[in-house]
């Protein structure tokens, strides 16, 4: 699969607060999506993705699909307890069905 | 829709036992996943198949590792024989095929493995 980067690695913030999470690839992308990951279970979709620049938001969660189609970032805004978890960015390249996946992204919200 | 169902849970067994875990995709879907995670390396896909047939096998670690679809709603990843490193929680997914505003994993809660 393709490389992703994902930043930060991990974050903790105060219940309110705004989070910011990016994700790079070193390909262009046709696809960006984003789960979340709550202990035990498996990624659940958050926010999809399809055409450069595209802005769409899922609640307090808003997600863009970046201009060079090599990134994208999501915005969690006004925190709450329940936004605990990992946040992993995923794409995929024209023409291949896999999805690369970056490492993630570990949210603890102090209250 | 029951979503992405995935047996068993929790795996604990010894070095050298195999061991067989098994995936039903979500009814209609024509492709499904198979990906492995660890903290040292994330989520990696395995293997994944479209209608029953394996595309890509490339991510499979070594020949201890096989996985078969012998219907459109059965899969098995077995590992044969199992080693204390492949220790690890291993998600199945499935999607409809890759049209346009497709290619939406769903995954199911994960088959945690622990080979002592």
């Amino acid at each position: 699969g393709q490389q992703l980067n994902q930043s930060p690695q991990s974050m903790f913030i105060q219940e309110g607060e705004d989070v910011s999470m990016n994700c790079t690839s070193s390909s262009i992308f046709n696809t960006w999506l984003w789960y979340k990951q709550d202990p035990g279970e498996g990624p659940v979709l958050l926010i999809a993705l399809y055409k450069a620049g595209e802005l769409t938001s899922n609640g307090r969660l808003t997600a863009q699909f970046g201009i060079t189609r090599k990134d994208s970032f999501l915005n969690i805004s006004a925190s709450i307890p329940s936004d605990v978890g990992i946040y992993f960015c995923a794409g995929r390249t024209y023409n291949d069905y896999k999805l690369s996946f970056g490492a993630g992204t570990t949210v603890t919200v102090r209250a | 829709d029951a979503g992405v169902i995935q047996s068993p849970r929790h795996e604990v067994t010894e070095m050298g036992q195999e061991v067989t875990l098994r995936c039903k995709p979500i009814s209609g879907h024509d492709y499904l996943f198979w990906y492995r995670q660890t903290m040292m390396r994330g989520l990696e896909l395995l293997i994944y198949f479209n209608n029953n047939v394996p595309i890509d096998d490339s991510g499979m670690p070594e020949d201890r590792f096989s996985a078969k679809m012998p219907n459109a709603s059965f899969s098995t990843l077995k590992i044969q024989p199992s080693e204390p490193r492949d220790s690890a929680v291993y998600f199945c997914a499935s999607t409809r095929g890759y049209t346009s505003g497709a290619n939406v994993l769903t995954f199911g809660a994960g088959s945690r493995l622990t080979v002592l």
